[in-house]
């Protein structure tokens, strides 16, 4: 079984400036795939960016990257020129390889300050 | 870019009675998972299909019963429904041999 926690229930940042949001995570499977997601208003699920474990570079989509800590177990987010778009509830997702069940962290608000 | 489909977006039943959730995954995509989540909380896995057969199992009550199609489409069916499944419900899909979970926009159902 997966656990995945999010210590931090919401974070705020300045428009334009980076924040860093904190996952950490527990697997007893040794391949597995670690997921952001953000939940805006429109409650929509959208996919922010992907790590494969096996992989030792941190993943990068645009203006967001991980930090992947393999041996901490742990995997935040950071969002750097942060936008009004930005603000949502970014869930950290884990999932075992060959399994079909995302175990989903319980999410961390963000609000972004004009 | 086309994206998961779900209907209907927003449905209200009283207690007691069924409802069904659809789910159109993106083309060419064949493996459907279905989510809940409640109000405040996170998703929680349901049930997945892979090929018209249920591939894995979540925390889903005996009430709810799912499938997919041939083309690939699925459905979720809810009976005897109880205040607590009120809640959004997604869908999501996969490319064949890929782990990448896309999501759709949810059903958010309302049980008075």
């Amino acid at each position: 079984a997966q656990t995945v926690t999010q210590s931090q229930p919401e974070m705020s940042v300045q428009e334009a400036e980076t924040v860093t949001l904190s996952c950490t995570y527990d697997t007893s499977e040794s391949d597995y795939y670690l997921f952001w997601y953000k939940q805006p208003p429109s409650r929509q699920m959208i996919l922010v960016i992907r790590q494969e474990a096996y992989k030792q570079q941190n993943a990068t989509e645009n203006r967001f990257s991980v930090n992947f800590q393999k041996a901490a177990k742990s995997f935040s987010l950071k969002i750097s020129d942060s936008q009004l778009g930005d603000a949502a509830m970014y869930f950290c997702a884990c999932l075992p390889f060959g399994n079909e069940k995302l175990t989903f962290g319980t999410g961390t608000r963000l609000t972004i300050i004009p | 870019a086309a994206g998961v489909i779900q209907s209907p977006r927003h449905l209200i039943k009283e207690k007691r009675e069924t409802a069904t959730l659809k789910c159109y995954p993106i083309p060419r995509h064949d493996t459907v998972y279905w989510y809940q989540q409640g109000p405040g909380q996170d998703p929680q896995f349901l049930i997945s299909f892979y090929e018209k057969m249920q591939s894995d199992k979540g925390s889903i009550p005996d009430r709810f019963s799912a499938q997919q199609f041939s083309d690939y489409h699925s459905e979720l069916n809810m009976s005897s429904l109880e205040l607590g499944d009120s809640a959004l419900y997604f869908c999501a899909s996969t490319f064949p041999g890929t782990d990448t979970q896309y999501f759709g926009p949810g059903t958010r159902l309302t049980v008075l």
